[in-house]
C-alpha cells in the first residue's frame, strides 16, 4: 500500500540556521510528490511538487526539494530559515487512482524556530 | 482572484444539532474533497467529489453527509450521528485531468466545535 512517512513531529532549529525535513514514500512507481505548508488555523498552501525531470525542484518562500529515487524520498531544504517559516509541513504523494486525483499525506513535521 | 472559500471560520455547535459547513470554489475545478484534522493525526479523507451528482465516501465518513449539485460547490453536513464532531475541517478542489496529478488547493478551513 501506499504510504508516507515523515521521521520527525517536531524540529527547532534557529533563526538563520538551515533546515532540511525528510519525507520517505512507498509507493511502486515514480509518484507525484508534494510539500505543503500550514500555518495555525489556516488551510494548506503548496511549497513545490514534484513530477520527474531534475532532481533539485525550487519551490516558493525560498525552499527548495531533492528527490532521490534510490532512497525513495524527497527532502525539503532551506538554507537559511527565517522566524516566519514557523508551520507545519506535510509532504503528500499524488496518485491517480479510480480516475481521480488522490493525494496521501505524511502525518506532518511541526517546525518552531528559535531568535 | 481564484480559490476556495471555506465559511464560517469558526462554528460552535450544540450536541444533537446537524450542522453544515460551506466550500465554494471558483477554480473550475472538477474535483472537491473534504478533510479532517485533529491534532496530531494528520489529514484524513471524509468525502470527495468528481463531478457534480456524484461523490464518495472516504475513510471517516461516518456521521457526515455531502451534496454536489454545483460544481462549484460542496457543503458538508456534520449530523448529529458523528460521535467526535470538535475537528478542524478543511476543503480543497484539484484539476481532474486523467494522467496527471497536480495536487489540491485548499481553503483557510472552518474549526467546528461542539459545546
Amino acid at each position: 500500500a501506499q504510504s508516507v512517512t515523515q521521521p520527525d513531529i517536531h524540529i527547532t532549529v534557529s533563526e538563520g540556521a538551515s533546515l532540511e525535513l525528510r519525507c520517505n514514500y512507498s509507493y511502486g512507481a515514480t509518484p507525484y510528490l508534494f510539500w505543503y505548508v500550514q500555518s495555525p488555523g489556516q488551510g494548506l498552501q503548496l511549497l513545490l511538487k514534484y513530477f520527474s525531470g531534475d532532481t533539485l525542484v525550487q519551490g516558493i518562500k525560498g525552499f527548495e526539494a531533492e528527490f532521490k529515487r534510490s532512497q525513495s524520498s524527497i527532502n525539503l531544504r532551506k538554507p537559511s530559515v527565517h522566524w516566519s517559516d514557523a508551520a507545519e509541513y506535510f509532504c503528500a504523494v499524488g496518485l491517480i487512482s479510480g480516475g481521480y486525483n488522490k493525494l496521501i499525506f505524511g502525518a506532518g513535521t511541526r517546525l518552531a524556530v528559535h531568535p | 482572484d481564484g480559490g476556495i472559500t471555506q465559511s464560517p471560520k469558526y462554528l460552535f455547535r450544540k450536541e444533537g444539532q446537524n450542522v453544515t459547513l460551506s466550500c465554494e470554489q471558483n477554480l473550475n475545478h472538477d474535483a472537491m474533497y473534504w478533510y479532517r484534522q485533529d491534532p496530531g493525526q494528520g489529514l484524513r479523507l471524509i468525502y470527495y467529489s468528481q463531478i457534480v451528482n456524484d461523490f464518495q465516501k472516504g475513510d471517516i465518513a461516518e456521521g457526515y453527509s455531502v451534496s454536489r449539485e454545483k460544481k462549484e460547490s460542496f457543503p458538508l453536513t456534520v449530523t448529529s450521528a458523528q460521535k467526535n464532531p470538535t475537528a478542524f475541517y478543511l476543503c480543497a478542489s484539484s484539476i481532474s485531468f486523467l494522467g496527471e496529478n497536480y495536487g489540491y488547493t485548499f481553503g483557510s478551513g472552518t474549526r467546528l466545535t461542539v459545546v
